[in-house]
């Protein structure tokens, strides 16, 4: 199985700054299946990226992914309030799918 | 707007099985997975499984073959049943539509396994 690996833990912005969210596969991620998630205390995940790099529905366009095989990033270039929030990374190119353990981006 | 609506026992005795259903309004299920993932405090999100509308399955080897979905599409619903469950299954657990990954979830359902 494939494991994913989020880095860092807990990022620390305030509003306005840029985030960088990591995650590194142990191995190849067929066909860039790479998605991220936002989830919200209470809510459900909410879709923001698939295929490493497309926006989901009604994404704003201040969340972009990137990367390609084992290295991925989540950037979210000027946080808004609504974003501080834990995103999870998940592959679902190989199966069993599988999730990171989730980057929390709080309030600084 | 497809949604998605969880539905079963919010607890479950060790050693019986869980059963929850999964109803889909606002799309078709014809052509798409639709899946169930878990979410627990100790091991994050992890994937159940899907199953095709068609009725092919896929599901995660750590349940160990405790796992059994189905699907009735003239309801719009598809089914999750866990059986032998431990305290270890006691989760939040949504339904999801995998495209093929998960775009669209259902709100999530609390499920305790206690005696």
């Amino acid at each position: 199985e494939i494991v994913l690996t989020q880095s860092p833990g807990t990022l620390s912005l305030s509003p306005g700054e840029r985030a960088t969210l990591s995650c590194r596969a142990s191995q190849s991620v067929n066909n860039n299946y790479l998605a991220w998630y936002q989830q919200r205390p209470g809510q459900a995940p909410r879709l923001l990226i698939y295929g490493a790099s497309s926006r989901g529905t009604g994404i704003p366009d201040r969340f972009s992914g990137t990367g390609s095989g084992t290295d991925f990033a989540l950037t979210i270039s000027r946080l808004e309030p609504e974003d501080f929030a834990v995103y999870y990374c998940q592959q679902y190119g190989s199966s069993p799918q599988t999730f990171g353990q989730g980057t929390k981006v709080e309030v600084k | 707007q497809v949604q998605l609506q969880e539905s079963g026992p919010g607890l479950v005795k060790p050693s019986e099985a869980l059963s929850l259903t999964c109803t889909v309004s606002g799309g078709s299920m014809s052509t798409y997975y639709w899946s169930w993932i878990r979410q627990s405090p100790g091991k994050g999100l992890e994937w159940i499984g899907y199953i095709y509308f068609s009725g092919y399955t896929n599901y995660n080897p750590s349940l160990r073959g405790r796992v059994t979905m189905s699907v009735d599409t003239s309801k719009n619903q598809f089914s999750l049943k866990l059986t032998s469950v431990t305290a270890a299954d006691t989760a939040v657990y949504y339904c999801t539509r995998a495209n093929p990954g998960p775009d669209y979830w259902g709100q999530g359902t609390l499920v305790t396994v206690s005696s």
